[in-house]
């Protein structure tokens, strides 16, 4: 079973930011919270990892609370080209890494 | 430049009959796993291996198998078992006991009829 939560499906307008929250009530103290993107037919692509407070990148920012029972994605300023599935996992050095259904994003023009 | 390699992309094979999906990665990775993708779902694992000669089930195995005799291939045989075997399957690989994430393939579309 998936050790997270996210929302099926949300749409947003080019240009706006766009936060995904994950939830993951039995995260491990030894639990890295990682995120991918995929598009259709391709497979899944890093986009950001972190462990605590706020992480950023080139394409997205990962904050994450004190308690670590969840997180959010931050797109600024999406485009067309964002549009495509977005998981979150927990993942530590041991176990197998196992996938949730993802959120479905759809960008609006 | 690194990366895996999934071969062919698209697959079509008969009831009945077992089929192998290629993976080979020149990353030098411990670690590959094999997923299994069905439209609008996400991504179900099937077999990992986390060193070369060892290999453990994920929660789908039934009806598939793997090998790991080298480090750079990870080979996933679709059986004639597996119930419902068309599929979009993923195969991905990571440096094996830390925290880097996976790097995956583009994946190898079956279709079983």
């Amino acid at each position: 079973l998936a050790k997270t939560t996210q929302p099926i499906s949300m749409d947003s307008y080019e240009g706006q930011e766009v936060n995904i929250t994950c939830s993951h009530n039995n995260i491990a103290t030894n639990d890295y919270i990682t995120w991918y993107q995929q598009f259709p037919s391709q497979g899944p692509r890093f986009i950001i990892q972190g462990y605590k407070t706020k992480v950023t990148n080139e394409v997205a920012s990962l904050f994450i609370p004190a308690d670590r029972k969840s997180s959010t994605l931050s797109l600024p300023r999406v485009s067309l080209s964002d549009t495509a599935v977005y998981y979150c996992l927990t993942m530590n050095r041991d176990d197998k890494i196992i996938f949730g259904k993802g959120t479905r994003l759809h960008i609006l023009p | 430049d690194g990366g895996i390699t999934q071969s062919p992309k698209y697959l079509f094979r008969k009831e009945g009959q077992n089929v192998t999906l290629s993976c080979e990665q020149n990353l030098n990775h411990d670690a590959m796993y094999w997923y299994r993708q069905d439209p609008g779902q996400g991504l179900r694992l099937i077999y990992y291996s986390q060193i070369v000669n060892d290999f453990q089930k994920g929660d789908i195995a039934e009806g598939y198998s793997v090998s790991r005799e080298k480090k750079e291939s990870f080979p996933l045989t679709v059986t004639s078992a597996q119930k419902n075997p068309t599929a979009f399957y993923l195969c991905a690989s990571t440096p094996g006991r830390d925290y880097s994430p996976l790097h995956f393939g583009n994946g190898t579309r079956l279709t079983v009829t």
